[in-house]
């Protein structure tokens, strides 16, 4: 059934256009990060990670950011398509803790 | 679904009784999770495990208590459902050895507890 509610924060975009998702983390002391993607009434889908000794990192469309200084680590989609549309989660982890830590979710919607 | 899967996938039943969840994986990978998922609330770890018969609590462990006797197995148990425990429950493995990177979920466990 449907994983998130109504009151996620919500991106809407045109097909082909970038879309740039944000996220903001609370420790300093993470050191790894990760990006998913989850449709409805699925798991959510590992896109890209990041580790904290790098500011940025590109996959097959995807780019994710990492800026420490302000605690703000970004998705970026080239060339957005329909299949894209989901739920986004952030993630945080620190490594002496073996928890990863998610946020609530950004919804992606695009349209033609 | 890297080699996950979750039983039952749907379940109702009723408060107070008992109710135990099981994720399954076949690919022998050390650390398995269980998380729940809420509107507004994200994904919440419940418990964990880092091997056969050890696991530790996770954020949100009140009124939930796991098991892992197996490698492969990694049960979640509620001793005595209750209505705040109708969730999404979504087990998952880390493919690392070292660090809990990385997770693969499995398709989820739509609880109701009426």
């Amino acid at each position: 059934g449907e994983s998130v509610g109504l009151h996620l924060p919500t991106l809407s975009v045109q097909e082909g256009d970038n879309s740039i998702i944000n996220c903001a983390y609370s420790n300093s002391a993470s050191d790894y990060f990760i990006w998913y993607k989850q449709e409805s009434g699925k798991g959510p889908q590992f896109i890209i990670d990041i580790r904290s000794n790098m500011d940025k990192r590109q996959g097959q469309r995807v780019t994710v950011l990492l800026n420490k200084t302000v605690k703000h680590l970004s998705l970026q989609i080239a060339a957005t398509q329909p299949g894209d549309s989901a739920v986004y989660f952030c993630a945080e982890l620190r490594y002496n803790t073996d928890k990863l830590i998610f946020g609530t979710g950004t919804r992606l919607q695009v349209f033609p | 679904d890297a080699g996950i899967t979750q039983s039952p996938r749907h379940k109702v039943t009723e408060t107070g009784t008992p109710v135990t969840l099981r994720c399954h994986q076949t690919e022998n990978h050390r650390y398995m999770y269980w998380y729940r998922q809420d509107p507004g609330h994200g994904l919440r770890l419940i418990h964990y495990s880092y091997g056969v018969k050890d696991t530790d609590k996770g954020e949100v462990s009140d009124g939930y208590s796991v098991s892992r006797s197996k490698t492969e197995d990694f049960l979640l148990t509620l001793e005595s459902a209750t209505s705040s425990q109708t969730s999404v429950y979504f087990c998952a493995i880390s493919e690392s050895e070292l660090k809990a990177e990385k997770l693969f979920f499995g398709s989820g466990t739509q609880l109701s507890v009426l």
